[in-house]
């Protein structure tokens, strides 16, 4: 089945700092997906970008669909971006989440 | 409001016993999903439906049943036969496989 990783497992930034989260995903795919999963566990949804390009206010998202990648950026962190960032790839049938990345923004 | 509303919230059994957790969606979608997390991991698949009265085995079906008799429901079973059963579960639905999909706010289950 279809695999996906995500890097860096953990992150730690000073509020204020931008970062780039990656998700790499074995095969094509029919949607990906990215979270972020909130202290209380609830998935949040951020985007959902099987190609291209989206922006919602100071997170962005980017999935290059031939090179089997896509790239969550966070300009600007603020402490209410701390939690875990996961990325969920389909094809066809199978619904696949990645490990996660933990990003911990520092007051 | 339209959503994904998963009970209860929190919930502790005796080891041995069957529990059902509860899952309802009223968002007219197709598909529903059980995830299983545990502590500090990512998210693992259980079950899927696509369909009302059809489901299919995830990755770690074992220990565990479900049922779609109805669009907007979709319970899971954790039958005594799961070895670990102490997780939080998480239930999801989209239009369709491969579409959008949203989540519940999740339950923990204390097996004790």
């Amino acid at each position: 089945g279809i695999q996906v990783e995500q890097s860096p497992p953990d992150l730690i930034l000073q509020e204020g700092a931008n970062s780039t989260l990656r998700c790499n995903f074995s095969d094509s795919v029919n949607n990906l997906q990215w979270f972020h999963q909130n202290p209380w566990g609830q998935l949040i949804n951020l985007f959902y970008i099987p190609s291209g390009t989206k922006q919602n206010g100071r997170l962005s998202a980017t999935t290059v669909a031939t090179e089997r990648y896509s790239l969550l950026y966070i300009s600007s962190s603020q402490t209410t971006d701390s939690g875990v960032y996961f990325c969920a790839a389909t094809y066809g049938q199978n619904f696949v989440f990645g490990p996660g990345t933990r990003l911990s923004v520092l007051p | 409001d339209g959503g994904i509303t998963q009970s209860p919230k929190y919930l502790f059994r005796k080891e041995g016993q069957n529990v059902t957790l509860s899952c309802e969606q009223n968002l007219n979608h197709d598909a529903m999903y059980w995830y299983r997390q545990d502590p500090g991991q990512g998210l693992r698949l259980i079950y899927y439906s696509q369909i009302v009265n059809d489901f299919q085995k995830g990755d770690i079906a074992e220990g565990y049943s479900v049922s779609r008799e109805k669009k907007e429901s979709f319970p899971l079973t954790v039958t005594s036969a799961q070895k670990n059963p102490t997780a939080f579960y998480l239930c999801a639905s989209s239009i369709g496989i491969g579409f959008e999909a949203f989540f519940g706010q999740g339950t923990r289950l204390t097996v004790v």
